[in-house]
């Protein structure tokens, strides 16, 4: 299968203060990448849909100011949480498909902590 | 709002048994279905999908679809302690291609 890749794997970082995390396809073309937030013993949570060169399409509830999500390249997406918050802490992943009929791969997750 | 529900349990089932596990959704219009498993920390990993209605096989793991009672399931036999995970139930809309998950059913299986 294709390989999404995230980093930083784990990161923590001071109130107030903002973190960017990386979403790369490594194998393939990304037409698509989804941003998720998963808080401990829940489903995951789409915040975002990003396609490369254009806006993200956020869901309903989620701060388009605070989630700053970037898709400059077919192969990199970026998710910057601004000005973060503990309430913010939670597992942070992506996927992305090549192209609408392809199947979604999964990155392996961050974890942000705000402290 | 479109809805996907699972039974969050956790079920349990002794090793070697069969494990069950429901999903039904609320958009009828849904035309991919999805079974992820999840480790505890780890990031969902894909067991199966299916599109049509019936049962599609791939070793232990059977996906059952019945699009009128808009419901899939997934069946694995010969469930082995290394089976217990949250597993994640997911439809993609007809557009857009976006993932619709359940809450995740969580199942453990005793030696």
């Amino acid at each position: 299968g294709a390989v999404v890749s995230q980093h930083p794997s784990r990161v923590i970082c001071k109130s107030g203060t903002s973190v960017k995390i990386e979403c790369r396809s490594l194998d393939f073309q990304a037409t698509t990448m989804f941003w998720y937030r998963q808080f401990p013993k829940q489903s995951l949570m789409l915040m975002a849909t990003s396609n490369e060169g254009s806006k993200a399409t956020y869901e309903q509830g989620v701060e388009k100011d605070k989630f700053l999500i970037n898709h400059a390249s077919l192969t990199l997406s970026t998710l910057t949480v601004t000005s973060a918050h503990p309430e913010d802490s939670s597992f942070y992943i992506c996927s992305a498909r090549k192209d609408r009929a392809d199947t979604i791969y999964f990155g392996e997750g961050s974890w942000l902590t705000v402290v | 709002q479109k809805e996907v529900e699972q039974n969050s349990g956790p079920l349990s089932v002794p090793e070697g048994a069969i494990a069950s596990l429901n999903c039904t959704y609320s958009d009828r219009g849904s035309q991919s279905f999805f079974w992820y498993r999840q480790y505890s920390g780890k990031s969902p990993e894909l067991i199966m999908f299916i599109y049509s209605n019936g049962d599609k096989e791939d070793g232990r793991f059977t996906a059952q679809l019945n699009k009128a009672s808009q419901y899939v399931s997934l069946l694995i036999r010969d469930s082995q302690p290394s089976d217990s995970a949250t597993y994640l139930c997911a439809v993609q809309e007809r557009q857009g291609g976006k993932l619709i998950f359940g809450q995740g059913t969580e199942l453990s299986v005793k030696p």
